[in-house]
């Protein structure tokens, strides 16, 4: 079975620090990964898939197999960043882990 | 494209009345997913439709819940009797086979 884990509930950075949210998977086959983002009260909506390697709002995602994981970074965080960050695993249906609140203060 | 539409956006019913979700996808997509949202239990998905078949209700939480998508542009969620546990934001996502799944902006239901 696919799994998906975020350990942090919630993760608190200043203005201009670095952030990393942590996402590692458990799945048998060759996993496709993604990370969406939910501001206040709006949907979900795709931050970036791990194979278009792309680097969207300054975020970027690097899929490492050994460790299974999928950690989502940015080496300066924005108060515009603040919001629930959620890893997902693709098979059939999306799988998500229970989500990661960032928090960024001035 | 409009992007998913859900309605209504909000719903405040009396516990024991039925409750139905609507949801139209993005045109041409042919994966159709229901999600709830609680401060709890965070995403849960419910169940899914490929083609307008169900595939996987294994989400569902009880009886109460039954969800039909009677064509390729429409979905509904239906829950009979509500009961206060209910309350949370469901949310319907679309998508086209492996492509990108897109979310609606949600149904914040309350049971009272």
């Amino acid at each position: 079975a696919q799994r998906v884990t975020q350990p942090e509930k919630l993760l608190s950075v200043f203005k201009g620090a670095p952030v990393e949210l942590k996402c590692n998977y458990s799945y048998s086959g060759s996993p496709e990964l993604f990370w969406y983002v939910q501001y206040s009260r709006q949907r979900l909506q795709l931050l970036l898939r791990h194979i278009s390697r792309e680097s969207i709002k300054g975020f970027t995602a690097d899929l490492n197999k050994g460790e299974t994981s999928f950690h989502l970074k940015k080496p300066f965080a924005q108060e515009e960043d603040s919001a629930m960050y959620y890893c997902a695993l693709s098979e059939d249906k999306l799988t998500f882990g229970t989500g990661t609140q960032l928090k960024v203060e001035l | 494209d409009a992007g998913v539409i859900q309605s209504p956006r909000h719903e405040v019913t009396e516990m024991g009345q039925e409750v139905t979700l609507r949801c139209k996808p993005i045109s041409g997509h042919d994966y159709l997913f229901w999600y709830r949202q609680t401060m709890m239990r965070g995403l849960e998905l419910l169940i899914y439709f490929n083609n307008n078949v169900p595939i996987d209700d294994s989400g569902m939480p009880e009886d109460r819940f039954s969800a039909k998508m009677p064509n390729a542009s429409f979905s509904t969620l239906k829950i009979q009797p509500s009961e206060p546990r209910d309350s949370a934001v469901y949310f319907c996502a679309s998508r086209l086979a492996a492509d990108t799944q897109y979310f609606g902006p949600g149904t914040r239901l309350t049971v009272l």
